[in-house]
């Protein structure tokens, strides 16, 4: 199948700090990208959508200034968490699909980020 | 409106039983029904999915699910747990009409017990 890849897999940052995450997809071209977060048992929560070219969409509740995404490729998108804070700490985790009719997302293996 | 509903948030069962994981779903349109497991911090692994093909659908490492349309159900079975099956179990619904949307249930925690 598909595989995505994300980097890096874990990170801890100093508080006020900006923090840069990437997501590849690496055997396809995936014309829309998703990230998502994740709080200790819990599901997951969609952050945005990112589309190739084009401005994410981001869902309510999310700070567009705060977790800049950026879809430059069609195989890379990048979520940069700015000026960090303790509270931005969890996992996050991008997917990818390959539009048209195509049901399915192959995500990340996701990113731990610690906030200190 | 879409919904998805896993009726457990956890589930124990013995190495060697049976494991069943319950999903109920609610669509305006066909759905597609899929099921992912999540091992401590890692990513989503597919382990099954069904659109719309056979109602029975067979997933990786043993772990099948069965479309039911009048329950609405969609729900996860395998006919004996492996210790290296516990993990979380998300059912998730994906529409691609007016929209590609992704709907996540609440996730179901497995153990299985030596």
């Amino acid at each position: 199948g598909a595989v995505v890849s994300q980097h890096p897999s874990r990170v801890i940052c100093k508080s006020g700090t900006s923090v840069k995450i990437e997501c590849r997809s690496l055997d396809f071209q995936a014309t829309t990208m998703f990230w998502y977060r994740q709080f200790p048992k819990q599901s997951l929560m969609l952050m945005a959508t990112s589309n190739e070219g084009s401005k994410a969409t981001y869902e309510q509740g999310v700070e567009k200034d705060k977790f800049l995404i950026n879809h430059a490729s069609l195989t890379l998108s990048t979520l940069t968490v700015t000026s960090a804070h303790p509270e931005d700490s969890s996992f996050y985790i991008c997917s990818a699909r390959g539009g048209g009719n195509s049901y399915e997302q192959y995500f990340g293996p996701g990113t731990r980020l610690t906030v200190t | 409106a879409q919904s998805v509903t896993q009726l457990d948030s956890h589930v124990s069962v013995s190495e060697g039983t049976p494991v069943l994981l319950r999903c109920n779903y609610s669509s305006s349109y066909s759905p597609s029904l899929f099921w992912y497991v999540q091992h401590p911090n890692k990513g989503l692994q597919l382990l099954l999915k069904y659109t719309s093909a056979a109602t029975l659908v067979k997933g990786i490492n043993g772990f099948e699910a069965e479309f039911k349309k009048s329950e609405t159900s969609f729900h996860l079975t395998k006919p004996s747990a492996h210790m290296s099956d516990a993990a979380e179990y998300f059912c998730v619904v994906i529409r691609n009409t007016g929209g590609f949307k992704t709907i996540f249930g609440a996730g179901t925690r497995l153990f299985v017990k030596a």
